[in-house]
């Protein structure tokens, strides 16, 4: 099983900054990666998959980056909606997530 | 409007069983691979199964082998999971997805999810 390792576990930011998430691979996984935004009480919602190419409907400012085994979801200018907690998943050898970053207001 | 409309869950005893469904609109629904998908309380998601178009693949995580049963029924839209020996492990929200075209492990469209507790 391939295992995916988020951090921060918690990362606190201010609006308007930017905000960079961490998810490792055990192995490789390509770029068969994807980020999930989940809010309190809500479904989660995909953002990114292929590791860089974002769903549709999703703003600009989110990025994603890395192959391999190494991947970042970089958010800028943070909107008050987008504190929430972010997933990974890899989609390379079955399908595995990551514990989950939750992003908070500083 | 894709929507995914789960039903199903509830309180069920250890050893018990339960039937979940999934009902979708808005899109071609032979078309997609569908998913199960859960989430203990305050943990993280985890993949439960998966099936394709036709139904002729199903995969499960190791953890439901054996215990777990997915199945479509592509004239009624609906999607389904037979939950049979649960354990309290097993508690969690359970969340229906529709994977995106050609990447069955992306999932797209997401229900709002139907709670099963397995308690005595």
């Amino acid at each position: 099983e391939i295992v995916m390792t988020q951090s921060p576990a918690t990362l606190s930011v201010s609006p308007g900054e930017s905000a960079t998430l961490s998810c490792r691979a055990s192995r490789s996984v390509s770029s068969n990666l994807a980020w999930y935004q989940q809010k309190p009480g809500q479904a989660p919602r995909l953002l990114i998959y292929g590791a860089s190419t974002r769903a549709t409907g999703i703003p600009a400012r989110f990025r994603g980056s890395g192959s391999g085994t190494e991947f970042t979801l970089t958010i800028s200018s943070l909107q008050s909606e987008d504190f929430a907690v972010y997933y990974c998943q890899q989609y390379n050898n079955w399908y595995t997530f990551g514990q989950g970053t939750k992003l908070e207001i500083k | 409007e894709v929507q995914l409309v789960e039903s199903g869950g509830g309180l069920v005893q250890p050893g018990g069983s339960l039937r979940l469904s999934c009902a979708g609109s808005g899109f071609t629904f032979n078309k997609y691979w569908m998913s199960w998908v859960r989430q203990a309380p305050g943990k993280g998601l985890e993949w439960v199964a998966n099936i394709n178009q036709d139904g002729s693949e199903k995969y499960y995580v190791d953890s439901v082998k054996g215990r777990f049963t997915i199945s479509r029924d592509n004239a009624k839209n609906s999607l389904f999971l037979q939950m049979n020996s649960l354990r309290a492990e097993d508690t969690a929200v359970y969340y229906c997805a529709r994977a995106l075209q050609g990447a069955a492990g992306v999932q797209v469209y997401w229900g709002q999810g139907t709670l099963v507790t397995v308690s005595s």
